[in-house]
């Protein structure tokens, strides 16, 4: 059963471009988290998707971040216009639905992203 | 969620018993205690996590005090490897919650 797959694992974008980070989530689960951790410093929650749903997105910057969990396919955390501060390391976890015996989120190794 | 406490930073001998404290003196009746470690900067690795009664597994057990107030996280032979920083998080489970909120952890080194 592989886990949670993100990719790229390093992405290198300048000024303005726009950054798609893509997430499958592990077998089974339908509930996806995205968490940003700057340089030096802890992870910060950004959002949790459900299949088609935006359940929470109070960690989400207001302008330039978009994230989306689609019926089929990955999640994408969408960054239209990077600057230098959006340089960090993006990682996303999955967990399974309600009601199932096992409940532990379990995080990809994430993507890297830098601005130049 | 509740909020959790840790020390920011312990020490250990390689092959002695590593342990963990965490207060949680706000937990909710609905929320569970789980522990999660960040090596470097790699993804957080899942360890385990309880609601009341101790538990074990094959990396660490949880020890939870009756209260609910605080647990201790125990990894019982600590190689050098196991040096991370470990998060104490509580997460209710239950209707649309079930975010992970991470604090600053405790930095475990271990030492040869």
């Amino acid at each position: 059963n592989a886990g949670v797959m993100q990719n790229p694992r390093h992405l290198v974008r300048r000024r303005g471009q726009e950054a798609r980070l893509r997430c499958s989530p592990m077998k089974g689960h339908s509930h996806v988290y995205w968490y940003r951790q700057l340089p030096e410093e802890g992870l910060k929650f950004m959002v949790y998707l459900q299949k088609e749903n935006i359940i929470d997105e109070s960690g989400m910057p207001k302008e330039r971040f978009s994230a989306e969990f689609p019926k089929e396919g990955p999640s994408i955390l969408r960054i239209q216009q990077v600057v230098r501060g959006d340089s960090a390391a993006y990682f996303c976890a999955s967990s399974p639905r309600q009601g199932q015996r096992r409940t532990e989120a379990f995080f990809g190794q994430g993507t890297r992203l830098t601005v130049v | 969620d509740a909020k959790t406490t840790q020390p920011p930073s312990m020490d250990c001998a390689e092959g002695r018993a590593a342990n963990l404290p965490c207060n949680h003196s706000t937990i909710s009746g609905n929320e569970y205690v789980y522990w999660y470690r960040q090596i470097h900067s790699q993804g957080p690795q899942y360890i385990i996590h309880g609601l009341k009664n101790n538990e074990t597994n094959e990396m660490a057990s949880l020890i939870i005090t009756e209260d609910r107030k605080s647990s201790t996280l125990i990894l019982p032979h600590a190689t050098l490897r196991d040096t991370a920083v470990y998060y104490c998080i509580v997460r209710a489970y239950s209707g649309n919650t079930g975010k992970l909120i991470f604090g600053q952890g405790t930095t475990l080194q271990v030492k040869p």
